[in-house]
């Protein structure tokens, strides 16, 4: 089936650095999601992007957070300062259809170890 | 805000039984219904959906009733394999107005030979 690609597969990194998060969405996508889940813990909706714009973002899409996908490129997730809290694992996930009930293709996730 | 219960943590099961997870929701608006799949290291699949009430979305012989009465979409398989272990979630989907998805806390389901 389709598949969603993200690079790194894992990043550790000092508190306070930047870290950018890519993702390689299906192709012919055009939603864009990212979500946040700590160690043994539920999927949490971080942000919603589609047409260049974020669609919608959650209480966890902290300031520190931005993402964009610049001329069709790799959807981006990028941390400006890393906390402790941002350690996790992200996952990326595209969708193609335009409104309606559209299924999200997920990525092998991002493991992130803040030190 | 929106959300989803999945009343199970966790399910232990012998091969041949009958799986039953529990999923209630609460939306504003009128989601769509999903259940995924996570295999260890890898990111949840799409397992299928349902968009209206009493409408049955299917795969892999796992099957659930969207039900809006009692805001429910349960997951059933009348007969587990060992290969079906991992975590399964529960989510809501976008509706009018509305283009967040809600994921349940996940049911780990291991199954035993």
């Amino acid at each position: 089936g389709p598949k969603v690609l993200q690079i790194p597969s894992h990043q550790i990194i000092d508190m306070g650095q930047m870290v950018t998060l890519n993702c390689d969405p299906v192709s012919n996508h055009l939603y864009f999601y990212w979500y946040k889940q700590i160690l043994g813990q539920q999927m949490e909706f971080l942000v919603n992007f589609y047409n260049g714009k974020v669609m919608e973002k959650s209480k966890l899409f902290k300031d520190q957070f931005s993402v964009e996908r610049p001329d069709g490129s790799y959807f981006t997730l990028k941390i400006q300062p890393t906390a402790l809290e941002d350690s996790a694992v992200y996952f990326c996930a595209s969708s193609g259809r335009t409104g309606g009930a559209r299924e999200q293709y997920f990525g092998p996730g991002t493991r992130l170890t803040v030190l | 805000g929106d959300s989803v219960t999945q009343t199970e943590g966790q399910v232990a099961l012998s091969e041949e039984d009958f799986l039953t997870i529990h999923c209630n929701y609460s939306a504003s608006g009128y989601p769509a219904l999903f259940w995924y799949v996570q295999y260890p290291g890898e990111g949840p699949q799409f397992l299928f959906r349902a968009s209206r009430d009493k409408e049955k979305g299917s795969s892999r012989g796992f099957e659930a009733t969207y039900d809006k009465g009692t805001t429910s979409f349960h997951l059933r398989k009348a007969s587990v394999q060992e290969s079906d272990s991992a975590v399964y979630y529960c989510a809501l989907g976008p509706y009018t107005g509305n283009y967040k998805y809600v994921f349940g806390a996940g049911t780990r389901l291991k199954v035993i030979a």
